[in-house]
C-alpha cells in the first residue's frame, strides 16, 4: 500500500464513451501526476500538478483532460479516445515537485483498453 | 536531457548479490540519481537515490563512481519478490508554466533483473 490509490483498476471503453479516471492520495502531498505505459515502451510523463496547479503538459492530446480540484485528488478525463489510448495510466504524488531528491509514490494504475 | 544507459535485461540466483549498472556519462553536477523499481501488475516503487556519495537503505546500496559518470545499484541478497524493471534515473530539472522549476522523472526501459529459485 503506498497511499495513493487509483479507481478503477480496469476500464473498457469504447471510442465514443466519456469516463474518468481517479487517484487519490492519503500522503499530504503537493505535487501529482499522470504517467501512461504503453506495451513494451517506457513510462511518459503526461501531466504535472503542483499545489493544485498544472506545471507540466507534455503535448498530450486534448482528448484526455486532467482536473485536480485539491491537493488528495487527481482526475483524468477521457473522450473520444483511440485503441492506441490503450495502456496502463498510472498517478503518482511527491510532497514537492520543486525539489530535485524527491520521491515519487505510484498507484498500481488503471489498466485501459479502447475498442 | 541527461540520459541514462541500462542493460535490457540481467538475471541472478535468489540469494545471490545483483549488481545492476547504470551509465549517465552527460550527468550534470545538480542531477539526482534515482533508482525506482517495477514489479509485474503494480506501479514504480522507489528503492534509493543519491548525488556523490554512496548510499544504503533497507531495500538496497547505491555506489556512485567519483565521477559520477555511472553508478551501480546493489541488491544484497536477491529473493524472488526482487524480479522486477529496474529502472536508474537522473531526475532533471525544468522551468514550469508558472514561471518556477520543477523537477521531472523521465523513465527509460530499465533493466529486467529474473531471479531464479
Amino acid at each position: 500500500e503506498t497511499g495513493v490509490t487509483q479507481t478503477p483498476r480496469h476500464l473498457v471503453m469504447g471510442m465514443t464513451n466519456k469516463k474518468s479516471l481517479k487517484c487519490e492520495q492519503h500522503l499530504g502531498h503537493n505535487a501529482m501526476y499522470w504517467y501512461k505505459q504503453s506495451a513494451k515502451k517506457p513510462l511518459e510523463l503526461m501531466f504535472v500538478y503542483s499545489l493544485e496547479e498544472r506545471v507540466e503538459n507534455n503535448s498530450v492530446p486534448s482528448r484526455f483532460s486532467p482536473e485536480c480540484p485539491n491537493s488528495s485528488h487527481l482526475f483524468l478525463h477521457l473522450h473520444t479516445l483511440q485503441p492506441e489510448d490503450s495502456a496502463l495510466y498510472l498517478c503518482a504524488s511527491s510532497q514537492d515537485n520543486r525539489v530535485a531528491n524527491e520521491k515519487l509514490f505510484f498507484g498500481s494504475g488503471t489498466q485501459l483498453s479502447v475498442l | 536531457d541527461a540520459k541514462t544507459t541500462q542493460p535490457n535485461s540481467m538475471e541472478s540466483n535468489e540469494e545471490e548479490p545483483v549488481h545492476l549498472p547504470c551509465n549517465h556519462s552527460t550527468i550534470s553536477g545538480t542531477d539526482y540519481i534515482h533508482w525506482y523499481r517495477q514489479l509485474p501488475s503494480q506501479g514504480p516503487e522507489y528503492v534509493i537515490h543519491g548525488l556523490t556519495s554512496n548510499v544504503n537503505n533497507r531495500m538496497a546500496s547505491l555506489a556512485i563512481a567519483e565521477d559520477r559518470k555511472s553508478s551501480t545499484l546493489i541488491l544484497h541478497r536477491a529473493t524472488l519478490r526482487d524480479a522486477a524493471v529496474y529502472y536508474c534515473i537522473l531526475r532533471d530539472l525544468r522551468g514550469s508554466r508558472s514561471g518556477g522549476s520543477n523537477y521531472k522523472l523521465t523513465f527509460g526501459k530499465g533493466t529486467l533483473l529474473t531471479v531464479n529459485p
